[in-house]
């Protein structure tokens, strides 16, 4: 059983569109993140949400905008995308927020080509 | 605010050699300290955690120790495997806000 799934493993796309990348846990977790991890592996928190609720926005251009319909998914859209966009994006969850001890649980992550 | 340091790469090491990737951190309260290790086109795995000072984790054959006098929860291993190749992260879990704070990553290459 998949824990942390996302869709699509891959994404090439061109400059200007618009696209979207969809996260699923199953694991009943609370709190779900998006991560963007550039080419030298540096990961950078984007969003968290938990319950559904926002409680952690980085800064990130507000062409990116985080949805989530219920606290099992948390899916990413992106507007007009650039060339820097280009990326790997990690979806992950825990447990009643990343305070305390709760590790998180990482999906394969997206790694988004913008041409 | 709480932040993590880890050594930089890129390693290299011979198959059973010794591992060490330091790591020290900086946080207020009693923070937990985890190691994640990214394999090769993979997302990131927790690899072992501990939640209190003096604390060992450890799996696979990897143990660090959470030392809070030195503020520091170093990664080792006694003989590294070629399996052992991949991207390894430090983290910490503030448990005095809502945030999850990672460092910046050290590839380990292990050659037969």
């Amino acid at each position: 059983d998949t824990a942390v799934s996302q869709t699509p493993k891959y994404l090439v796309t061109q400059m200007g569109n618009d696209k979207s990348i969809k996260c699923e846990q199953n694991l009943g977790h609370d709190t779900m993140y998006w991560y963007k991890q550039d080419s030298k592996k540096f990961l950078k928190i984007m969003f968290s949400y938990n319950n559904k609720e926002l409680i952690i926005n980085e800064t990130v251009p507000n062409r990116f905008s985080p949805k989530s319909p219920d606290k099992a998914h948390l899916n990413l859209h992106i507007n007009s995308l650039e060339l820097g966009d280009s990326a790997v994006y990690f979806c992950a969850s825990s447990q009643h927020g990343a305070g305390g001890y709760n590790e998180q649980f990482f999906g394969p992550g997206t790694r988004l080509t913008v041409l | 605010g709480d932040s993590v340091t880890q050594m930089e790469g890129p390693v290299t090491l011979s198959e059973e050699a010794f591992l060490t990737i330091n790591c020290t951190y900086t946080a207020t309260g009693y923070p937990s300290l985890f190691w994640y290790v990214q394999y090769p086109g993979e997302g990131l795995q927790l690899l072992l955690k501990a939640t209190k000072a003096d604390d060992k984790g450890s799996n696979k054959g990897f143990e660090a120790t959470y030392r809070k006098e030195t503020t520091s929860f170093h990664l080792e291993k006694g003989s590294v495997q070629v399996s052992d190749s991949a991207v390894y992260f430090c983290a910490l879990s503030s448990n005095t806000g809502n945030q999850f704070y990672f460092g910046t990553g050290t590839s380990l290459t292990v050659i037969p």
